[in-house]
């Protein structure tokens, strides 16, 4: 039962447009949302976070939006650079944290 | 300061073989997680421990694997009787306490298991 679903296995954006990626959930209980960046053969790394209090978090180039009704979370990278390109998974997890559900990932090709 | 540590870094074992991953967390982390990754799949929570509370087990897929850590330091992840099935990307991850501003996790590189 995948309770996070990211139906985007990749997607392709041109050098200095907007990429969005989507992620939807089903569990309304998530209380905190977070997205990694994963480059080949490196661990997963923190991107951003945002929790289910808020509807938007952003950093930098990065913009997080929440959408509790809609069960459905979305990362805005802008401008978007060829270093971007990577998986970039959505995660979830309850207040206390003891367990994180993952996406199965978006590949982001930043074309230059 | 010095990332999550996880070795080795790649191993290949034979079929009912046991095998043993290691993981050395941030120090002053006392979160640490166990994922598996299939190849073209998201992570699968396996193990969460967090202190000294007993750890959350509930993501093991099988008797085959166990985990431990002592206090907040290394662990260590044991698959015994290694099955094909069980070739994946094991990635160990180490956090503050969640809930004191420790959601974010910070994973190591992982250890590619090959069953061969």
């Amino acid at each position: 039962d995948q309770q996070v679903k990211q139906n985007s296995p990749s997607l392709s954006v041109q050098e200095g447009r907007i990429s969005i990626l989507n992620c939807d959930y089903t569990n309304s209980m998530f209380d905190y949302f977070l997205w990694y960046k994963k480059y080949p053969a490196e661990g997963p790394t923190f991107l951003i976070s945002i929790s289910s209090i808020k509807d938007k978090n952003e950093d930098g180039r990065f913009t997080v939006f929440l959408n509790k009704s809609a069960k459905h979370l979305s990362l805005h990278i802008v401008p978007s650079q060829p270093g971007d390109s990577a998986v970039y998974f959505c995660a979830a997890s309850g207040k206390t944290g003891n367990q994180f559900y993952f996406g199965t990932g978006t590949s982001l090709t930043v074309i230059p | 300061g010095a990332g999550v540590s996880q070795s080795p870094s790649n191993k290949v074992t034979e079929k009912g073989k046991d095998v043993e991953l290691r993981c050395d967390p941030i120090s002053g982390h006392t979160a640490l997680y166990w994922y598996r990754q299939r190849l073209g799949q998201g992570l699968e929570f396996l193990i969460y421990f967090q202190g000294n509370s007993a750890p959350d087990k509930s993501g093991l897929p099988s008797d085959r694997f166990s985990a431990e850590r002592t206090g907040e330091s290394v662990s260590t992840l044991t698959i015994q009787r290694t099955q094909q099935e069980d070739s994946a990307v094991y990635l160990c991850a180490s956090s503050l306490a969640p809930g004191r501003g420790g959601y974010e996790q910070y994973f190591g590189p992982g250890t590619r298991l090959t069953v061969t």
